[in-house]
């Protein structure tokens, strides 16, 4: 039972321009989200994360949107870097346990030069 | 302290053998957890521990596995009777206890053959 879901499983965009990736999840216990990015070769890295009693959280060139009506949450890069290439993974958790979190299949993001 | 790492990093083993996998965390954590992640997935939990105890194990976690951090510190993994189902990357992750972000090691990639 995939409770976190990213439906895209690649995307690909122009160096400056934005990227948006998206995640969907079905739990409506879920309250804390968080945005991970994996390099090949490596572990995934902490990028930014929101709680539920937030809709929009910013670090950056990173934006983190939550709709929880919608039980969606997006991640924007402006502007996006050919750095930024990178499998990008979203995940979930519930905070009073913060014991298990649950995660996305992943979005190979590749930002052409 | 660098970050949480991993040892080995790559680990071939014939179907049948026991197979056990370090993970040391960032020192001043007392979550630690492992994930295993295999090709086109996000990371899926295993288990995890707070100091020395092991707080919740998935159902993924046959009893073929067995996961131990004695001191509260460094953690091993022992995969016992390996079948060819085991190949994974297995990632450690830690974090503070009552925060969610984790900070993942760099994995051990299993191949049983």
């Amino acid at each position: 039972d995939q409770q976190v879901k990213q439906n895209s499983p690649s995307l690909s965009v122009q160096e400056g321009r934005i990227s948006i990736l998206n995640c969907d999840y079905t739990n409506s216990m879920f309250d804390y989200f968080l945005w991970y990015k994996k390099y090949p070769a490596e572990g995934p890295t902490f990028l930014i994360s929101i709680s539920s009693i937030k809709d929009k959280n910013e670090d950056g060139r990173f934006t983190v949107f939550l709709n929880k009506s919608a039980k969606h949450l997006s991640l924007h890069i402006v502007p996006s870097q050919p750095g930024d290439s990178a499998v990008y993974f979203c995940a979930a958790t519930t905070s009073n346990t913060g014991n298990q979190f649950y995660f996305g299949t992943g979005t190979s993001l590749t930002v052409i030069p | 302290d660098t970050g949480v790492s991993q040892d080995p990093r790559h680990k071939i083993t014939k179907r049948g053998q026991n197979v056990t996998f370090r993970c040391d965390p960032i020192s001043e954590h007392n979550r630690l957890y492992w994930y295993r992640q295999t090709l086109g997935q996000g990371p899926e939990f295993l288990t995890y521990f707070q100091n020395e105890a092991q707080l919740e194990k998935s159902r993924l976690l046959s009893d073929r596995f067995s996961a131990e951090r004695p001191k509260g510190s460094f953690s091993t993994l022992e995969i016992q009777r390996t079948e060819q189902g085991d190949s994974a990357m297995y990632l450690c992750a830690s974090s503070f206890a009552g925060g969610p972000e984790q900070y993942f090691g760099p994995g051990t990639r299993l191949t049983v053959t």
